[in-house]
């Protein structure tokens, strides 16, 4: 296992049109976070599961926006009729559970990079 | 809500020199807090963590160094290399619950030769 998953890189599609990323963890670590990072900003954290349940949704994950862990392995964040206010970096990390994000711990993706057009 | 913000956007340093990048947090009731080096198009990679119980710990030429005090935490890059060119963020959390990131905006540090 070579860490954090995420596909595709980049997506480019036009406004109103829905969209799904896929995010593979580390396979021993059963929590998973989606964060969306806009250009210049850090990481805003969206929603996290553990295992197959989704325990947290911010502020931020609009109705548009819904994320599944269906057998509690990879996870996938749809975002529906997209916006171009909805262009960023879609960020997923994975960890144990309790386990406090160090070095060996919890583990970024490299990104989806999602451009609304 | 309470966020983690940064002073400075960007630092520019010689190589060989040491680099300080700094970073304000608001949120007491965070006891863990993390600075991670983002390069271009990849995901923020951890370089070194601290709790709230400690006021320094360092790593491989980094230190940071934590002010509760004041909720000002710092960045410590010894002998600065070309490697080291990326965007700087520090992140506060909880070591309980969710722990969810709160990071701040990012310190672009770019190391002149």
């Amino acid at each position: 296992d070579t860490g954090v998953s995420q596909n595709p890189r980049h997506k480019i599609t036009k406004r109103g049109q829905n969209v799904t990323f896929r995010c593979d963890p580390i396979s021993e670590h059963n929590r998973l976070y989606w964060y969306r990072q806009t250009l210049g900003q850090g990481p805003e954290f969206l929603t996290y599961f553990q295992n197959e349940a989704q325990l947290e949704k911010s502020r931020l994950l609009s109705d548009r926006f819904s994320a599944e862990r269906p057998k509690g392995s990879f996870s996938t964040l749809e975002i529906q009729r997209t916006e171009q206010g909805d262009s960023a970096m879609y960020l997923c990390a994975s960890s144990y559970p309790g386990q406090i994000p160090s070095n060996y711990g919890y583990t970024f993706g490299s990104g989806t990079r999602l451009t609304v057009v | 809500g309470e966020s983690v913000g940064l002073h400075l956007p960007t630092l520019s340093v010689q190589e060989g020199d040491n680099s300080i990048i700094n970073c304000a947090y608001s949120n007491s009731a965070s006891d863990y807090f993390i600075w991670y080096k983002q390069e271009s198009g990849k995901g923020p990679q951890f370089i070194i963590d601290i709790r709230s119980n400690m006021d320094k710990r360092q790593g491989q030429r980094v230190t940071v160094l934590l002010n509760k005090t004041v909720k000002h935490l710092s960045l410590q890059i010894a002998a600065t290399q070309p490697g080291d060119s990326a965007v700087y963020f520090c992140a506060e959390t909880s070591s309980q619950g969710a722990q969810k990131l709160v990071f701040g905006q990012g310190t672009r540090l770019t190391i002149n030769p």
